[in-house]
């Protein structure tokens, strides 16, 4: 069975520093998706990446950065230079692949809820 | 170009009452999906369908019912309702290729008296 553990329930922050929200899964599928989706208080879901078990190569998007390692089973992201709008729960999500190498099944973790304070 | 819809916003019911919750996806998407969100639990899938005509149950189905006749609806519904299916209801789609992701509707918040 698939699992995703994001350890951290809650965070808390001032504005301007970096943070990374930790996730580690477990799956006994070679090939797999892994995601991150963030959730502002107007509660939809925002969809912020999505990596495939090939592919470890970190990945930067403006403040934005995720770390994936295969070795330990983890998927991290991290802030940097952290916002008031940044405030949300984020979730780690993991999917298996079907053999057409979609996916549509997500387990999730619990999310962490981070809170960047002025 | 709507993406993925849900109604109703927020809904009231009793204990032993039925309803739908209707989700509608305007973008051909062959998979579709729906998530129940509870307070520190993340989202845990209910049901979900690979295509029209083909539904199957995810983790918590019980107290569920799904069908897909078309590509584009995926109601859920509840039989007769019970408090602990008091939660936050999302539904997803995605099209199946490998680069695509699902894509969430806005939710639907049931609270169950």
């Amino acid at each position: 069975a698939q699992k995703v553990t994001q350890a951290q329930t809650e965070i808390s922050v001032v504005e301007k520093e970096d943070v990374t929200l930790d996730c580690v899964y477990e799956t006994r599928d070679t090939t797999y998706y892994l995601f991150w989706y963030k959730q502002p208080p107007s509660g939809e879901l925002v969809f912020l990446i999505r990596r495939n078990s090939f592919d470890e190569q970190n990945e930067i998007s403006g403040r934005y950065s995720w770390n994936f390692q295969k070795s330990t089973s983890s998927f991290n992201f991290t802030i940097t230079a952290s916002q008031v709008v940044d405030s949300a729960v984020y979730f780690c999500a993991l999917s298996e692949a079907n053999s057409g190498g979609s996916n549509y099944k997500l387990t999730f973790g619990k999310g962490t809820l981070l809170t960047v304070n002025p | 170009n709507a993406g993925v819809t849900q109604t109703p916003k927020f809904q009231v019911l009793k204990t032993g009452q039925s309803m739908t919750l209707q989700c509608a996806q305007d973008m051909n998407h062959e998979y579709m999906s729906w998530y129940r969100q509870d307070p520190g639990m993340g989202l845990r899938l209910i049901h979900y369908s690979v295509g029209a005509g083909i539904t199957d149950q995810g983790e918590v189905p019980n107290g569920y019912n799904v069908s897909r006749s078309t590509t584009e609806d995926f109601p859920l519904r509840l039989l007769s309702a019970a408090p602990s299916q008091t939660s936050v209801y999302f539904c997803a789609s995605s099209s199946g290729t490998g680069q695509e992701t699902q894509y969430f509707g806005p939710g639907t918040r049931l609270l169950v008296l």
